[in-house]
């Protein structure tokens, strides 16, 4: 079975604070690795990361792939209640399916 | 990017019963895809529903237990059978809206009493 997993499980900071949540994969066919934030029940899309080493960036957040080691982090900079969420990476096999992995929970103290 | 309707937004129901979950997609699309989130699990694709086609499960879903329809390409169902309080979890639709996006529904919360 395809493994994603990601690290730390739960993680509380302080607003302010920069974080970095990992997502690490066992397999490399894959076509694309996406970051999500949920933060009730709907996953909202953050980033899709296709190629190694380019960094993708948006607002306060950015996410870097690293193929050869395979992983990817998501960094938070900067941090705000409002980004208290789960984060969730996802594989997507080029079938359209897509793997999740197994969430990061970040609580954001004010 | 597909604005997805999800309903109902939650539910509470007995076990034995079964619930029919509906999303609405507003622009037609190929596939669409219906994911179970049980408490505190990450998302678990349920199956891949096709219009005009069976629904393709994936390992460890049935379809007498998770029933799917597509009558078209906007409009899919899926149904939760003979339920259980194993069942209680967020249900999610989901499609593809480009190239690497997925859009999801708003989810269903299920809890089984």
């Amino acid at each position: 079975e395809d493994k994603v997993v990601q690290s730390p499980l739960s993680l509380v900071v302080h607003e302010g604070d920069t974080v970095t949540l990992n997502c690490s994969y066992e397999v490399t066919n894959f076509r694309s690795l996406l970051w999500y934030k949920q933060e009730k029940k709907a996953p909202t899309f953050l980033f899709m990361l296709t190629s190694s080493g380019i960094e993708k960036k948006s607002g306060r957040l950015s996410s870097i792939l690293d193929k050869k080691e395979l992983f990817s982090i998501l960094n938070i900079t900067a941090t705000q209640t409002g980004d208290s969420a789960v984060y969730l990476c996802a594989l997507n096999f080029g079938n359209e399916k897509l793997t999740f992995g197994t969430g990061t929970r970040l609580t954001i103290i004010p | 990017s597909a604005v997805i309707s999800q309903k109902p937004s939650r539910d509470i129901c007995q076990r034995g019963t079964s619930l029919t979950i509906q999303c609405q997609v507003d622009s037609q699309v190929t596939m669409m895809f219906w994911y179970r989130q049980q408490p505190g699990q990450s998302l678990t694709l349920i199956a891949t529903a096709n219009q005009g086609s069976e629904a393709t499960y994936e390992s460890g879903f049935v379809i007498d237990k998770f029933p799917i329809s597509r009558p078209n390409l906007t409009f899919s169902t899926l149904t939760v059978s003979n339920m259980s309080p194993e069942d209680s979890s967020i249900y999610l639709c989901s499609v593809q809206t480009g190239p690497g996006g997925y859009t999801f529904g708003s989810g269903t919360r299920l809890t089984v009493v």
